[in-house]
């Protein structure tokens, strides 16, 4: 079945500084990916659609300037969270757009924490 | 109109019960129905999904029905196993369209041994 890996899997970061999460399509290649946040006990809050090599788009009330989506090429897709503050402290998911089947596949996630 | 809403938030079944779950839509503009299931500190996984053509798909011990006058669509796991302890989002998308899914808020099942 299709993959999508996560790196790194849990990241802790210190209040103003930058952390780079990527998200890969392993053995596909994905026009579209999705960035997600979840927080305890919730469901998944989209954050943004990225294509490949165009703008990602944002959800509403989603900061674009703090939260950095690059989608460079159809199999690595990257969320920035720039100048990280402890209420950014969430698991951030992405998932990945697959042609045949149509169907999103999900990376197993990051725990971002900030100090 | 967007939204999906799911029942029941939580979940308790003895092993070899069924569990059931339900949600429902308002667009019906929406023409996929995927059910994902997430254990604590992963992602969701794909367990199943469904079309508006059809009214039941059965992968072994998962079924959805769907009733698409009622647009209702429900999640029965038969002879429900420990392992199955986690928490299933319903889900609902327009292909072709904004490719956005909507999920539901979520069911924490928990099965008893």
């Amino acid at each position: 079945g299709a993959v999508v890996s996560q790196h790194p899997s849990r990241v802790i970061c210190k209040s103003g500084t930058s952390v780079k999460i990527e998200c890969r399509s392993l053995d596909f290649q994905a026009t579209t990916m999705f960035w997600y946040r979840q927080f305890p006990k919730q469901s998944l809050m989209l954050m943004a659609t990225s294509n490949e090599g165009s703008k990602a788009t944002y959800e509403q009330g989603v900061e674009k300037d703090k939260f950095l989506i690059n989608h460079a090429s159809l199999t690595l897709s990257t969320l920035t969270v720039t100048s990280a503050h402890p209420e950014d402290s969430s698991f951030y998911i992405c998932s990945a757009r697959a042609l045949a089947p149509d169907e999103q596949y999900f990376g197993p996630g990051t725990r971002l924490t900030v100090t | 109109q967007q939204q999906v809403k799911q029942s029941p938030q939580s979940l308790i079944v003895q092993k070899g019960g069924i569990s059931i779950i339900n949600c429902a839509y308002e667009n019906t503009a929406f023409d996929y129905f995927p059910w994902y299931q997430q254990f604590p500190g992963k992602g969701p996984a794909l367990l199943i999904a469904i079309r508006p053509d059809v009214s039941e798909k059965k992968e072994g011990r998962f079924t959805i029905s769907f009733n698409k006058s009622a647009k209702q669509f429900s999640l029965h796991i038969m002879d429900s196993q420990p392992g199955d302890s986690a928490t299933y989002f319903c889900a609902a998308i327009t292909q072709g369209g904004s490719e956005k899914l909507v999920f539901g808020k979520g069911t924490k099942l928990t099965v008893n041994p």
